[in-house]
Parts: structure tokens; sequence; C-alpha cells
């Protein structure tokens, strides 16, 4: 099976502006979930979405937002860029949220606000 | 909240020796998972090893094993024989069951180095 995939890997934004990202998870997993992680702050939780629709949401502004498709591909979107969201994201995907199984991750986006 | 605590921001170890990545974590659930991750250069974050926490017996897989201490909340990884590839950063993580409808928690990191 192909791996968690996402796009794209490298991104350079100015303040302000806003940006998506996209994860691809593995075939047959219905569940996705995103992470930021900086430096300073380590791994953060962002959201979680199965089925299309939002499980869980970790503590970050409305600015970062997420969405779930049918085939279960998700994107997550951040407007008005702070140099502070310099950041690599990270989303795993997991056959079913309901049990606390592994999660798998991609390799990231790396996002640089400047 | 739960917090996870890896104390060695960064390790080496000499190629084919033993090395041992701490991590504590603060709970008051008595059911959850614990996992270490590796995250080598090149950024994918690979599962190496996990605990279910009712599980008394240690969890291995090959060259690595962990020693589970639930009552210290204490859950180390040993890495045997090191080998090259095994330069990464180490995170800790933490999930809470039974229904696992809650974010892994991470712990900061440890980053290993591999002397040859």
């Amino acid at each position: 099976k192909a791996g968690v995939t996402q796009t794209p890997r490298y991104l350079i934004k100015t303040r302000g502006q806003q940006v998506t990202l996209s994860c691809s998870p593995i075939s047959g997993h219905r569940s996705v979930s995103w992470y930021q992680q900086t430096p300073g702050q380590g791994l953060q939780f962002l959201f979680e979405y199965f089925s299309e629709t939002q499980r869980n949401k970790g503590n970050f502004p409305g600015r970062f937002s997420g969405r779930q498709f049918s085939n279960s591909r998700s994107e997550m979107n951040v407007s008005t860029l702070e140099l502070g969201d310099s950041a690599l994201y990270l989303c795993a995907s997991r056959h079913d949220p309901n049990r606390a199984e592994e999660q798998y991750f991609g390799p990231g986006t790396r996002l640089t606000v400047t | 909240a739960q917090t996870v605590t890896q104390s060695q921001p960064e390790m080496s170890v000499q190629e084919a020796e033993t090395v041992t990545l701490s991590c504590t974590y603060d709970t008051s659930e008595s059911d959850y998972y614990l996992f270490w991750y590796k995250q080598p250069p090149s950024r994918q974050m690979i599962l190496v090893i996990r605990q279910e926490a009712y599980k008394q017996q240690n969890a291995t897989e090959n060259r690595f094993s962990v020693n589970f201490q639930k009552a210290a909340k204490s859950f180390s990884l040993k890495i045997s024989d090191s080998q090259l590839g095994d330069a990464a950063m180490y995170f800790c993580a933490y999930r809470t069951l039974p229904s696992g409808n809650t974010p892994l928690v991470f712990g900061k990191g440890t980053r290993l180095s591999v002397i040859a």
C-alpha cells in the first residue's frame, strides 16, 4: 500500500496570505489528523477528521481550519498567515479513530512564512 | 491534561552499543497506549514500538524494547546494537483509551546521534 502523501512538500508564503495543504491517507484509512511541529513547541495536535466530520480539535485559533472529502483526503487551510505559523505540518492517518491504534504519518509540508 | 516529558534533548551512542531514552508521563487514566516514534532527517515519522498500559509484559520489536513502569509513569526505550540508521529524533507519545478518540500527546523529543 502507498503511504500517507502530503502536497506540497515545501511552501513559502508571505504574512497575511492564506495557504492550503493537502493530505491523502493510506488506502482504507478513514481518519486523518493534522499536527504542527515547531522547534519550540514540538508536535501539537491541530484536528482530526473522520467521515468528513471533525472529531477533535486542538488549541489553535480559528485561522486554522480543515475539511475531509468523501474519499478521505483532507485539506488544511491557514488564513492570514503569521510568521509564527512557519512550521512542519504533519498529517497522519488511521483506519478507525474509535480504536487507539497507531497512526501513520506523511512526510510533512514545510511552510515558511516571510 | 496529560503531559509527556522527555528529559534528554540529545543523546549519543557508539555504533553497536546500547542506549536508553527516557520518557515520563502524567495521567489520571488507567487505560492508555504509549508509543515511541522515530523521525529521521527525511522527516517521515515512523512507529517504533507501542505498549498497552494493561499489559505487564514489556513490548519488544527486534533491537527495540521498552521498560514500562506503570506506577512510576515511566516508559523508556532501549535500543540495542545501535546502527547508523538509528540516528533520528525519537518522540514518546501517549493516547488515552478506551475510545481512542483523543489525539496523540507527544513529548518534545530526543535527538539521537550514532557515532561510527
